[in-house]
């Protein structure tokens, strides 16, 4: 079974700090993506990475940035935290880059800014 | 650009009874279709998907989904739902965009169970 692990489950931070969130596959997968997930609005791409080093900005990538530095691993970063930026925070993977490949989630991680 | 469409935020129904949960997509072709689910608590899985061939696809935890073109509908149905089919439910469209492959997610239909 393909598993992604994120590595927090809640997270409370204070408005201007720094935040990383770590996302892990174990299936060799080449895509990687971070969603926020807000109630009424569904899930919104921040950011997706096809491959190390490389990364393509979504729908949403305003106050974030990501990082990819081996394959298996993709991290989102909030510069400075503000607090419309507490929400749940979703990674996936999928096998290839087509549309039509089944994205596997992570548990997500819910930030909290103070 | 693709578009999802989920109509109903919150559904409920006793257990035993039907299930059909509404989507309807936007796209100048046909794209392909997800439907994944969302536990309490943890991220959203795969229950069935769509591309081309026949209509009526069949997923896992006994959902069905009918892509219907003429609508531009892909419902989910299950014939007898459990109490534990109570989690959050969304439809995704896939397609390219802007030079990539990007899926759409709708904004979630949430079921409600009762005995």
């Amino acid at each position: 079974d393909v598993k992604v692990t994120q590595s927090s489950r809640y997270l409370v931070k204070r408005t201007g700090e720094k935040v990383f969130l770590e996302c892990v596959q174990d299936m060799d997968h080449e895509n990687m993506f971070w969603y926020r997930q807000d109630p009424g609005l569904g899930l919104r791409l921040i950011y997706f990475s096809y491959d190390v080093k490389m990364k393509e900005k979504g729908d949403i990538p305003e106050g974030y940035s990501v990082s990819r530095e081996k394959k298996e691993r993709f991290s989102l970063i909030l510069e400075s935290a503000s607090t419309n930026q507490t929400s749940m925070y979703l990674c996936a993977s999928s096998l290839g880059t087509g549309a039509g490949d089944t994205q596997y989630f992570g548990p997500g991680t819910r930030l909290t800014v103070l | 650009a693709q578009s999802v469409t989920q109509p109903d935020i919150h559904i409920t129904v006793s257990e035993g009874a039907s299930l059909e949960l509404r989507c309807n997509y936007s796209y100048g072709a046909t794209p392909y279709l997800f439907w994944y689910v969302q536990s309490p608590g943890q991220g959203l899985q795969l229950l069935l998907k769509y591309f081309s061939g026949d209509t009526l696809v069949q997923g896992i935890k006994g959902f069905e989904a009918e892509f219907k073109r003429s609508q531009s509908s892909f419902n989910l149905r299950k014939p007898s739902v459990h109490w534990s089919d109570a989690a959050e439910y969304f439809c995704a469209v896939g397609a390219p965009s802007g030079g990539y492959q990007k899926v759409t997610f709708g904004i979630g239909t949430k079921l409600q169970v009762i005995p």
